[in-house]
């Protein structure tokens, strides 16, 4: 089963807007990733944050991390047509013996120019 | 610098035909090894990994089989392919840790 959700699983918003996403999950994590994918192709990892964190920020993107409530979000701030893509998010669950991540649904992305 | 090369790109195949894909990995030693199936509108499904030569694990029990003859080699492959089979197909690796994945750019296969 998948371990993270994301919702909404698709989203339409202007150019220069902000964009977010949320992924909740249902057993205790080591971190918590998020990945990118345009269409047709792999996937591009964005950002990492680890179970004792709760807030990160790389560029446009803030991703935060709520623990008791088992969910994360990403944040796209000033989005541009080029962020146009599906995003994912993973995770590396404690116990889970060797390294492995799980992904979720992913939430579409449309920025409209 | 690291890379990861996944081939073909696309690949059409009859049922029952046999299939082979390869990823190899450039720019590191001894990562840990996957192999993605993603199908349309859904998110990612785990088929196998991999922490070192000769060492595969199976998630899912299906008609798809692994080996990683070398370090930084990873191949899939089905004697004879399920028209279930078709999807896109991910290879990804990672360093022995708990860090990101860097994912080759797929395989679109497609069984008719």
């Amino acid at each position: 089963s998948q371990q993270g959700e994301e919702d909404p699983q698709a989203l339409s918003i202007q150019e220069g807007e902000n964009a977010t996403m949320n992924c909740s999950y249902k057993t205790s994590i080591n971190n918590l990733q998020w990945y990118r994918q345009n269409s047709g192709r792999g996937l591009v990892h964005l950002i990492l944050i680890r179970s004792n964190e709760r807030e990160k920020h790389s560029g446009r993107l803030r991703v935060t991390l709520d623990t008791s409530k088992k969910s994360s979000s990403l944040l796209i701030t000033a989005s541009r047509a080029a962020d146009t893509a599906s995003y994912f998010c993973a995770t590396d669950a404690v116990g889970a013996g060797s390294y492995q991540l799980t992904f979720g649904k992913g939430t579409k992305l449309s920025v409209i120019p | 610098s690291q890379t990861i090369h996944q081939w073909p790109a696309t690949l059409v195949q009859p049922v029952g035909s046999p299939l082979s894909l390869e990823c190899t990995v450039e720019g590191t030693s001894n990562p840990n090894l996957y192999w993605y199936r993603q199908a349309a509108g859904r998110g990612l499904q785990l088929l196998f990994y991999s922490v070192g030569i000769g060492q595969i694990s199976s998630e899912v029990p299906q008609n798809l089989s692994a080996s990683r003859p070398q370090d930084r080699q990873f191949i899939l492959s089905s004697k004879k392919l399920l028209l279930s089979d078709s999807g896109f197909y991910l290879c990804a690796w990672s360093v022995k840790g708990r860090g990101g994945y860097t994912f080759g750019s797929g395989t679109r296969l497609t069984v008719v």
